[in-house]
């Protein structure tokens, strides 16, 4: 069975500091991989998507920046947090192969930035 | 602008109704539609979708019309019970794209 993990659950950071978010997905080899993010009473928006290792397009400029270092692992950073970073970051992944299949969920990290 | 819209950010129903909730894209190139499910403080999960080549698809107590020349979709609920209460989302994209674009959410509550 397929398992996606999202770290941390929670984080409150200071702004002007450094963030990274991390995702792996177990048992799927080659998915697409997605990062998601939702200001508070606001609209989740996709931020990247990586098809493969080491290729990810950004999808809405944020100051961020998302890497794929593994197959299974999807990391989102910053070097310098914005008071507009606050929200929850989702992680998700679907099957490769250019169809459009479900997107399955992490439980995401909720980002205090003050 | 939002590509993807859904015009009422909140609905109520009572217990055992039917309700209709609707999502407008602009992009007609899309030809994949789907309705998530999220509950508070949970991820969202994957409620009923449709290909382009249909225009409506059912799932139990829900179903899924797609009108493509109106650039609409739209999620019926019947016999509507308690635990459907919950943010409604609708998405759409296009198929070999890694896109999938999200409206802003439907709060849906049913009181019993």
């Amino acid at each position: 069975a397929q398992t996606i993990h999202q770290w941390p659950v929670a984080e409150i950071k200071a702004v002007g500091s450094p963030l990274s978010l991390g995702c792996t997905i177990k048992g799927k080899s080659s998915p697409n991989l997605y990062w998601y993010w939702q200001a508070t009473g606001g609209t989740l928006q996709q931020l990247f998507y990586s098809i493969t290792v080491g290729q990810v397009e950004s999808v809405v400029q944020l100051n961020l920046s998302a890497s794929r270092p593994k197959d299974d692992q999807f990391i989102l950073s910053t070097e310098k947090l914005l008071l507009s970073h606050s929200g929850f970051y989702l992680c998700a992944w679907r099957l490769g192969g250019g169809s459009q299949n479900t997107l399955y969920f992490g439980a995401g990290t909720r980002l205090s930035v003050l | 602008g939002q590509q993807v819209k859904q015009s009422s950010p909140s609905l109520t129903v009572q217990e055992g109704g039917i309700l209709i909730l609707n999502c407008d894209y602009e992009n007609d190139m899309f030809d994949y539609f789907a309705w998530y499910k999220k509950y508070p403080d949970n991820s969202p999960t994957l409620l009923i979708s449709v290909r382009s080549n249909v225009d409506k698809r059912e799932d139990g107590r829900f179903t899924v019309f797609l009108n493509k020349s109106g650039k609409h979709f739209s999620l019926h609920i019947t016999a509507s019970q308690p635990e459907d209460t919950a943010v409604y989302l609708c998405a759409a994209g296009q198929g070999g794209s890694a896109k999938l674009i999200f409206g802003e959410g439907t709060k849906l509550t049913v009181s019993s």
